[in-house]
């Protein structure tokens, strides 16, 4: 069974354009989170979809937005990016949210905005 | 305001045992995670708990209290690979994860 699937697995953007990364989840999982991590930092909640909705968005701000699709990929966009936007974005995947669903995580795509 | 609270950092020695504590305040609580991630790379699943009490899992065991809002993770017979961050994340009412800001584990020889 193939895990998470994140792509691009890293590039290099400009600051002032934008970018798009791609998630494919676990087969069956219907839950797909975005999160974002700088080195040697925790873990900062994105967004989470469920069934092409949105049901949490954390603390970022509308530069960052997502979707998901009907297949359950989703996808986060970053616009007019910004050199604090260099990070490591995880995507993690779940059947849904239930208590006890383990979410699990992608390998992340790492950004680096110059 | 929801928090979850683990030390920065603790260092121990190969073959020992060391205790990572996680303490919590959510809104609500349905279940509470265990995650490694090695430098550089994605968090790893290592246990759930949900009721009050011990899980073992080989080296690694995991203990709750939720009229406390506690929980460690212990890892025993330390070996180098264990080197990692070691992250509580809680899940709220909401089914949401709540993560704390990670421990960094430095095992030394």
């Amino acid at each position: 069974k193939a895990g998470v699937t994140q792509t691009p697995r890293y590039l290099i953007k400009t600051r002032g354009q934008q970018v798009t990364l791609s998630c494919s989840p676990i087969s069956g999982h219907r839950s797909v989170s975005w999160y974002q991590q700088t080195p040697g930092q925790g873990l900062q909640f994105l967004f989470e979809y469920f069934s092409e909705t949105q049901r949490n968005k954390g603390n970022f701000p509308g530069r960052f937005s997502g979707r998901q699709f009907s297949n359950s990929r989703s996808e986060m966009n970053v616009s007019t990016l910004e050199l604090g936007d260099s990070a490591l974005y995880l995507c993690a995947s779940s059947s849904g949210p239930t208590a006890g669903n383990t979410i699990y995580f992608g390998e992340g795509s790492w950004l680096t905005v110059v | 305001g929801q928090n979850i609270d683990q030390p920065t950092e603790m260092t121990a020695t190969e073959g020992a045992i060391v205790q990572i504590n996680c303490t919590y305040q959510t809104s609500g609580f349905n279940g509470l995670f265990w995650y490694q991630q090695h430098a550089g790379e994605a968090p790893t699943f290592l246990s759930y708990n949900v009721l009050d009490g011990l899980e073992e899992k080989g080296r690694f065991s995991s203990f709750l209290s939720r009229s406390k809002g506690y929980s460690y993770l212990l890892l025993k017979e330390l070996q180098m690979k264990d080197s990692a961050s070691y992250l509580c994340a809680v899940m709220d009412s909401n089914y949401q994860l709540i993560w704390g800001a990670g421990t960094k584990l430095i095992i030394k020889p």
